[in-house]
Formats: C-alpha cells, sequence, structure tokens
C-alpha cells in the first residue's frame, strides 16, 4: 500500500496561470480531505470530498479554488489565474471513514 | 469556534534532555486530538492520536496527554536526540471531520 500519493511535489506557475494539485489516496479509501498552510502558519482545511460528491467545501475561497474526487482516478484541487497569495503547501488526507486520515507529502506551490 | 495554541513557538535545548511542548484549545467537545512531526519541505508524519476517552498515549519515547476540561494537551518527549529535531504540530478534530491546526513548535536539539 504505497499511501497517499501528492504530485506532482513542488510546482511553480506564474501569475494567472493555473494550477492542478492531484492527491491518490490509499487504496480503499474513499474520503479525502485537503488542507492548505501558509508560511509561517498552521494547516487550514479547504474541502472534504467523497468519491463524486463535494460534502464540505467551507474552507475552500469563494473564487478560484475548485475541487473533485471522480469515479476513477485522483481528487484534483484546481487554482485557476493563481497570484502570489496562493503560494503554499497543500496537502491531502484520505481515510476510509470519517477521520483519523493519512497524509500525503504535500504539494508546495509557488506563484512567481 | 474551536482554536488551537501552541507554546512555545520555538524551542532549542541540548541533546539528551527531557522536554515538554504544550498545545491548548478553546472548546472542550472534541473527537480526538492528534500529535504531527513536519520536517523542512517534508510531509506530515502522525505521531500520536489520542481519543476523547483517552487520557494519554505512549509510543517510544513520545507520552502525549489530553486534558479536555482544561483544554490541555502536553507532548513529552524524553532523552532527546538531534534527530528529533522538527516542528510539532497539534491537531484537533472536532464533531465534524475538520481538523484544527495549531501554528506548531518548531523543535531544534543541539548535539
Amino acid at each position: 500500500n504505497a499511501g497517499v500519493m501528492q504530485n506532482p511535489r513542488h510546482l511553480v506557475r506564474r501569475r494567472g496561470q493555473e494550477a492542478r494539485l492531484r492527491c491518490s489516496p490509499m487504496k480503499g479509501h474513499s474520503h479525502v480531505y485537503w488542507y492548505r498552510q501558509l508560511p509561517e502558519e498552521g494547516l487550514k482545511f479547504m474541502v472534504y470530498l467523497q468519491k463524486e460528491n463535494i460534502i464540505d467545501e467551507s474552507g475552500m475561497p469563494k473564487e478560484r479554488f475548485s475541487a473533485e474526487f471522480p469515479k476513477e482516478g485522483p481528487s484534483i484541487l484546481r487554482i485557476q489565474q493563481v497570484v502570489r497569495g496562493d503560494s503554499a503547501a497543500y496537502f491531502c488526507a484520505s481515510s476510509p471513514q470519517r477521520d483519523d486520515g493519512t497524509f500525503g507529502s504535500g504539494t508546495r506551490l509557488t506563484v512567481v | 469556534k474551536q482554536e488551537v495554541t501552541q507554546i512555545p513557538a520555538a524551542l532549542s535545548v541540548p541533546e539528551g534532555e527531557n522536554l515538554v511542548l504544550n498545545c491548548s484549545f478553546t472548546d472542550s467537545a472534541i473527537y480526538n486530538l492528534q500529535w504531527f512531526r513536519q520536517d523542512p519541505g517534508k510531509g506530515l508524519t502522525s505521531l500520536l492520536l489520542i481519543q476523547s476517552s483517552q487520557r494519554e498515549q505512549t509510543s517510544g519515547r513520545l507520552n502525549a496527554s489530553l486534558d479536555k476540561s482544561s483544554g490541555r494537551s502536553t507532548l513529552y518527549i524524553a532523552a532527546s536526540q538531534p534527530g528529533d529535531s522538527a516542528t510539532y504540530l497539534c491537531a484537533v478534530g472536532g464533531l465534524n471531520y475538520q481538523l484544527i491546526w495549531g501554528a506548531g513548535t518548531k523543535l531544534i536539539i543541539k548535539p
């Protein structure tokens, strides 16, 4: 069991470009959570998804951010028209049920 | 609204010392509390998970305690080693599924 896989590990985007972050949950896990860690800050919840459903996106910025977890394939966190303030580490966790998630290694997004 | 605070923000101690990291939370209605380790540029490693009905958990040189009534948890590290140098994060699981995180304690163990 390979654990939660996030890719890419590092992503550099110019302002205005799109960023797509992928999270492959552990085998058998149908719950996915995304968190964002801004520089020198704690992690903040963004969104909770189950297969084909967004359960809670209360932590997502209202614009430019979207997430999906399709029936097949990884969960995707998509950031359109990135700005410098989007630079952060984005962590994904997966679990077979509601809690006790296993975290991936994160994607570090740098917007230049 | 749950808020999680970790004190101190940074700590530097000589190798071999025992040390305590603190985590406090404002809402005692928690589901669980976890301690994580984060190495620079790396992911998150779960160290200990304490369910709300438990008082402590131990793993090797690590011991975490939970006092819900006072809104506090401590992470005790015995006989610290340079390899323990990392940022330690406390995360509180609420009655929903979200984890609320502290900002972390950056620990440096000097050889």
